[in-house]
């Protein structure tokens, strides 16, 4: 079986500050792992994915996010937080070779940085 | 390019009324689609998923049903809500065989009163 874990429901952060939103795994084999993000009200937007290759992955808005394997995280970044980066954010993770069923949501962390 | 559509955007319902939630894509052909629910703005929770027209694979029993009568369109029913039915319901889509990533469309505010 496949989890993952957001072990914050709430990040702050002040504007201009670097931001971290953390995420954890479990998955047997070498996972695939992304990061969404959800504004107020509207559907879940892709961020930026890891499938393999270097641990450092950059997506869309400025962030980034560092896979880990030994610490099975993977962990989403971004050196200067914006006042409208202020919304929820979900890890999901899927095994390899798995079914169609596919992504393992995590519970979501709630960022909100203040002006 | 590839766009998810849902409708409708906001919906009331009594309890003990019926339900349909549609979902259409644009752009691709013979994709994966989901409906997930989000209660409480928190965790999604999958329904139903389909990997073909007339093929659904459900996740949770419950007072739902899903079916896709064509290759592109998803849709959500329920014959009579509960208000435990009451959330955000999400489709989205992949494309099988490529990347793993699912898209998702703007979602559907359900609430029954």
């Amino acid at each position: 079986a496949q989890s993952v874990a957001q072990p914050e429901d709430q990040v702050n952060v002040a504007e201009g500050n670097p931001l971290t939103v953390k995420c954890t795994y479990s998955v047997s084999g070498n996972p695939y792992l992304f990061w969404y993000v959800q504004y107020p009200n509207r559907g879940l937007q892709f961020l930026l994915k890891y499938i393999t290759g270097d641990n450092l992955v950059k997506g869309s808005y400025g962030f980034e996010a560092e896979f880990n394997k030994s610490q099975t995280s993977f962990h989403l970044k971004k050196p200067s937080a914006l006042v409208s980066d202020s919304a929820l954010y979900f890890c999901a993770v899927r095994a390899p070779g798995g079914s169609a069923r596919q992504l393992t949501f995590g519970s979501g962390t709630q960022l909100t940085v203040l002006p | 390019s590839q766009t998810i559509h849902q409708w409708p955007a906001t919906l009331v319902q009594p309890v003990g009324s019926p339900l349909s939630l549609e979902c259409t894509v644009e752009g691709t052909s013979n994709p994966n689609l989901y409906w997930y629910r989000q209660a409480a703005g928190r965790g999604l929770q999958l329904l139903f998923y389909s990997v073909g027209i007339g093929q659904i694979s459900s996740e949770v029993p419950q007072n739902l049903s899903a079916s896709r009568p064509q290759d592109r369109q998803f849709i959500l029913s329920s014959k009579k809500l509960l208000l435990s039915d009451s959330g955000f319901y999400l489709c989205a889509w992949r494309t099988p065989g490529a990347t793993y990533e699912q898209y998702f469309g703007p979602g559907t505010r359900l609430t029954v009163t």
